[in-house]
């Protein structure tokens, strides 16, 4: 079936180092790859998404390439801030009969420290 | 302001109460989802609704129903509920117009004792 893999975590950086959280999904279908942040006490809002292979989503700094040969979604940061400390969530949505269905990774915490 | 809204936001409850979670969203959205949020398990989809009278079963069904009677509302319903139930619920909704990206509502923490 679809599923979703991100790196364990939890992920701990000092203010302005460089963040990859790494995703990879299975491949069935042309689904559409999305990047979930969740802040502490709060629901999931959409970071950045991207729909086809090649593509690039970007937002507030953050950046993933849908990469078809590596089925593979990896998020990165050049230099991170508290703020971004949150629980960040990779997700993968199917086409075809299966419209509005989101499988999720497990979730990475990031704690950035100053 | 286009939003989801869950109610409640909290819920402590005893086994085999009968409870339902109420969701409501205001951007005439077809699909609508409900999830729960487990440490280490990520989010996993309970039920989702393509429109009004069609819901269909997600990942994790089990104990829970749902009813689309109307666009804006996807409750969800424990009829039974019992300890593994204890969890944080999200209801979502999206278009294919928007291209499927979903908007979550605030969650609801329930806790089954």
């Amino acid at each position: 079936g679809d599923s979703v893999t991100q790196m364990e975590g939890p992920v701990t950086l000092s203010e302005e180092a460089f963040l990859t959280i790494n995703c990879t999904y299975t491949a069935t279908g042309y689904p559409s790859l999305f990047w979930y942040v969740q802040y502490p006490g709060e629901g999931l809002q959409l970071l950045l998404k991207a729909t086809k292979a090649d593509d690039k989503g970007s937002n507030k700094g953050f950046e993933a390439t849908y990469r078809k040969e590596t089925t593979s979604f990896h998020l990165e940061k050049g230099s991170v801030q508290v703020s971004d400390s949150a629980v960040y969530f990779c997700a993968r949505l199917a086409g075809g009969t299966s419209y509005g269905k989101l499988t999720f990774g497990q979730g990475t915490i990031l704690t950035v420290h100053p | 302001e286009a939003q989801v809204t869950q109610n409640p936001r909290y819920l402590i409850t005893v086994t085999g109460k009968k409870l339902t979670v109420t969701c409501s969203q205001n951007m005439n959205h077809e699909y609508m989802s409900w999830y729960r949020q487990d440490p280490g398990l990520g989010l996993r989809q309970i039920y989702y609704s393509m429109n009004v009278e069609v819901t269909d079963k997600g990942d994790v069904p089990e104990g829970y129903k749902v009813s689309r009677k109307e666009k804006r509302n996807f409750p969800l319903i424990l009829e039974s509920p019992s300890p593994n139930q204890t969890s944080l619920y999200f209801c979502a909704s999206s278009s294919p117009v928007l291209a499927n990206e979903q908007f979550f509502g605030p969650g609801t923490r329930l806790t089954v004792l």
